[in-house]
């Protein structure tokens, strides 16, 4: 079975320095999702892709995170710098198309703890 | 977009039917409601969806009432496996700038018990 791919798995930074989190949806998948899961809470998403285009990204804190998704097909998050309450889990997710009847899948995720 | 409401925990016994119940009484009519699971430091599991009529898959089987406003998440026979946090989602219209994304509330704790 396909599956959404993220790296890495864990990734433990000092705060002030850049992180970058990789993403590759399942192939053929035109739609994906950015979100960030504090430790007790449910998923936020940050950024939301249609191929390359940034659909929806009123969640990303745009003065230290950007995203991007250059060819449609995977897409990394950064973040620059990080502070000590980025710490969380950030998952990838992707879809056939935007429609609400199209499945959502999610990635293992990509732990991070800022020190 | 829609609020669902859940218990914060619940148990079950081991071979026993689970059901997980969710409201969410402003559903809109063309909402999908969308059920998902997370177990402890994994990615969100897909487990099954409906717009009006119950479904059922190889996981789990979907009740929603006929007016749509609640519904049940039901595992024919839990297994320790199945301890996790399951996530009822009333999944957002898509529209121009905005496009059908999944908001999570807290979910329901599931404790499958021996």
């Amino acid at each position: 079975e396909a599956e959404v791919a993220q790296s890495p798995r864990y990734k433990i930074t000092e705060k002030s320095q850049a992180v970058a989190f990789w993403c590759d949806p399942i192939s053929g998948h035109a739609t994906l999702y950015w979100y960030r899961q504090i430790l007790g809470q449910g998923p936020e998403l940050l950024v939301q892709f249609q191929d390359e285009s940034v659909v929806d990204d009123s969640q990303l804190p745009k003065d230290r995170f950007s995203a991007e998704r250059l060819k449609g097909v995977d897409s990394t998050l950064k973040i620059q710098p990080a502070e000590l309450g980025d710490s969380a889990m950030y998952l990838c997710a992707s879809s056939f198309g935007q429609v609400e009847g199209n499945t959502i899948y999610f990635g293992e995720g990509s732990w991070l703890t800022v020190v | 977009d829609a609020k669902t409401t859940q218990p914060t925990s619940m148990d079950c016994a081991e071979g026993r039917a689970a059901n997980l119940p969710c409201n969410h009484s402003t559903i809109s009519g063309n909402e999908y409601v969308y059920w998902y699971r997370q177990i402890h430091s994994q990615g969100p599991q897909y487990i099954i969806h409906g717009l009006k009529n119950n479904e059922t898959n190889e996981m789990a089987s979907l009740i929603i009432t006929e007016d749509r406003k609640s519904s049940t998440l039901i595992l024919p026979h839990a297994t320790l496996r199945d301890t996790a946090v399951y996530y009822c989602i009333v999944r957002a219209r898509s529209s121009y700038n905005q496009g059908g994304k999944l908001i999570f509330g807290q979910g329901t704790e599931l404790s499958v018990k021996p």
